[in-house]
């Protein structure tokens, strides 16, 4: 079954606004999770990444949480720019040799 | 020069038809991966490997074969496409640990 489940699958917002992007997995062992952007006619590329001894990191514009008990993240984008306009993949982990489990994808729409 | 470098970047072929798909890969890691994306389907693992010697089947390898030449350099091949096989693809590499993957920029595969 699904082991990464990711919402929304589409998000729009105005320039400068936030976004919110939530990710829940099962395997309570999960000890990393990387986020990707995804560009038109690009490969996802690696934006962020946490590991399960913290709770939060942040990186200029984008910060990821992490709640293991509720075994949840989110990636927020804050202060949103056109150029931010791209598909959002989470991961997570799916037993050993760094193999993931990959979300469906949001699509996140940024309006100038 | 791109880190992972996929080849060809897009492919038209016919049903039965063999085609292979080349990634090399410029950053010095042992592990690399195939993965295979489909609308609102996220990514999905082909197969993966550590070394030359070694050889994983992902959760959907059927249809398809892989060959590891080098330690920079892994094949995958359709041996006879078949229109549901359609998608585009991607190879990917990671030093391992806790670390994320370096993406290529993707084949898209058509097949009629």
């Amino acid at each position: 079954g699904e082991n990464v489940e990711q919402h929304p699958s589409t998000l729009s917002v105005q320039e400068g606004d936030s976004a919110v992007i939530k990710c829940t997995y099962s395997d309570s062992a999960s000890n990393y999770f990387p986020w990707y952007k995804q560009e038109l006619g690009k490969g996802p590329q690696l934006i962020i990444d946490i590991r399960s001894n913290v709770g939060e990191k942040k990186d200029q514009r984008i910060a990821v949480t992490l709640n293991k008990t509720a075994k949840h993240f989110s990636l927020h984008i804050t202060e949103t720019q056109p150029e931010d306009s791209a598909v959002y993949f989470c991961a997570a982990p799916r037993g050993n040799f760094n193999k993931f489990y990959f979300g469906s994808g949001t699509k996140l729409n940024v309006k100038p | 020069d791109a880190d992972v470098t996929q080849t060809p970047r897009n492919r038209i072929t016919k049903t039965g038809k063999r085609i292979m798909l080349e990634c090399s890969q410029t950053k010095g890691h042992d592990r690399m991966y195939w993965y295979r994306q489909d609308p609102g389907l996220g990514l999905r693992l082909i197969y993966y490997s550590f070394d030359v010697k070694d050889i994983n089947k992902g959760e959907i390898s059927d249809g398809y074969s892989v060959s590891r030449q080098a330690q920079a350099k892994f094949s995958l091949s359709l041996e006879s496409a078949i229109p549901n096989q359609t998608a585009l693809y991607f190879c990917a590499t990671t030093p391992g640990g806790n670390y994320g993957y370096t993406f290529g920029s993707g084949t898209r595969l058509t097949v009629v």
